[in-house]
C-alpha cells in the first residue's frame, strides 16, 4: 500500500492570508490529484498533475508536483471563507492503477 | 454535476441488523466505488466494481459485501452491522483515462449510525 501523508492536518487562518499544504510519500506516483470536500458533501476534483515539476494554477490556487513525483503542494493566495473545506490528495501508483490512494486530508478553516 | 445519488442519506440502525446502501448513477460509467470516511482516517476504499457482476475488495472490506447487477446500481451491504461501522459512506464513479488515475465523481454520502 502506497501511503500519502498530508500536512498540516488542521489549519485555521484569517481571510487574506496565504497558505501551503503538503502531500508527501516515499513512493513514486504516476499522477496525483487534489480534491476539495465541503462540509456535508462529497469530494470534488480540483486538479490532476502528471509530470514531475509540473505547476498548475486554478485562480488563487497553485499546485506543484515534485520533480521526483513523490510529493505535491497546494498553495492558496489570499484565502477566502469560501476556501474552507477538507483538501485531499490522491495518487495512482507507477503501475497505472485506476484505484487511487487517498491521504487523510488537511482541514482548512478561513475566518472572515 | 455528475448524476450520482445515494440512498438513504441518513440511517440509524441497531447492532446485528443487516443494512443495504444504494448508489445509483445516470452517467453510464464503468467503475463504481464504495468508501467510508472517518475522522483521522480519510477516505478508505471498501469495495469497487469494474463492470456488471465484476467486483473486488478494497483495504477495509471485512464485514461488507457488494453487488452490481446493472451498470447504474452498486449496492453495499453490511451483513451484521457493528458500532465500528458507524461512518459516512461515499459512492464514487469513474471512467478510465488511459494510464492516468481517473477523475472520480462522488455522491453526497450516507451517514450511518449503528447503536
Amino acid at each position: 500500500t502506497q501511503l500519502l501523508e498530508q500536512s498540516p492536518q488542521f489549519l485555521s487562518i484569517q481571510e487574506g492570508e496565504n497558505l501551503t499544504v503538503y502531500c508527501n510519500s516515499s513512493s513514486v506516483f504516476s499522477s496525483l490529484q487534489w480534491y476539495r470536500q465541503e462540509p456535508g458533501e462529497g469530494p470534488v476534483l480540483l486538479v490532476t498533475v502528471v509530470t514531475g515539476g509540473e505547476v498548475k494554477k486554478l485562480k488563487r490556487l497553485t499546485f506543484q508536483f515534485g520533480d521526483a513525483r513523490k510529493d505535491s503542494s497546494l498553495h492558496i493566495t489570499a484565502a477566502q471563507p469560501g476556501d474552507t473545506g477538507l483538501y485531499l490528495c490522491a495518487g495512482a501508483g507507477p503501475g497505472g492503477s485506476y484505484i487511487p490512494t487517498f491521504g487523510r486530508g488537511t482541514s482548512l478553516i478561513v475566518h472572515p | 454535476d455528475a448524476g450520482i445519488t445515494q440512498s438513504p442519506r441518513h440511517k440509524v440502525t441497531e447492532t446485528g441488523t443487516p443494512v443495504t446502501l444504494r448508489c445509483h448513477q445516470t452517467e453510464n460509467h464503468r467503475y463504481m466505488y464504495w468508501y467510508r470516511q472517518d475522522p483521522g482516517h480519510g477516505l478508505r476504499l471498501i469495495h469497487y466494481s469494474y463492470g456488471v457482476k465484476d467486483t473486488d475488495k478494497g483495504e477495509v472490506s471485512d464485514g461488507y459485501s457488494v453487488s452490481r447487477s446493472k451498470t447504474e446500481d452498486f449496492l453495499l451491504t453490511l451483513e451484521s452491522a457493528t458500532s465500528s461501522q458507524t461512518s459516512v459512506y461515499f459512492c464514487a464513479i469513474s471512467e478510465t483515462q488511459g494510464w492516468l488515475v481517473p477523475e472520480q465523481f462522488f455522491g453526497p454520502g450516507t451517514r450511518l449510525t449503528v447503536l
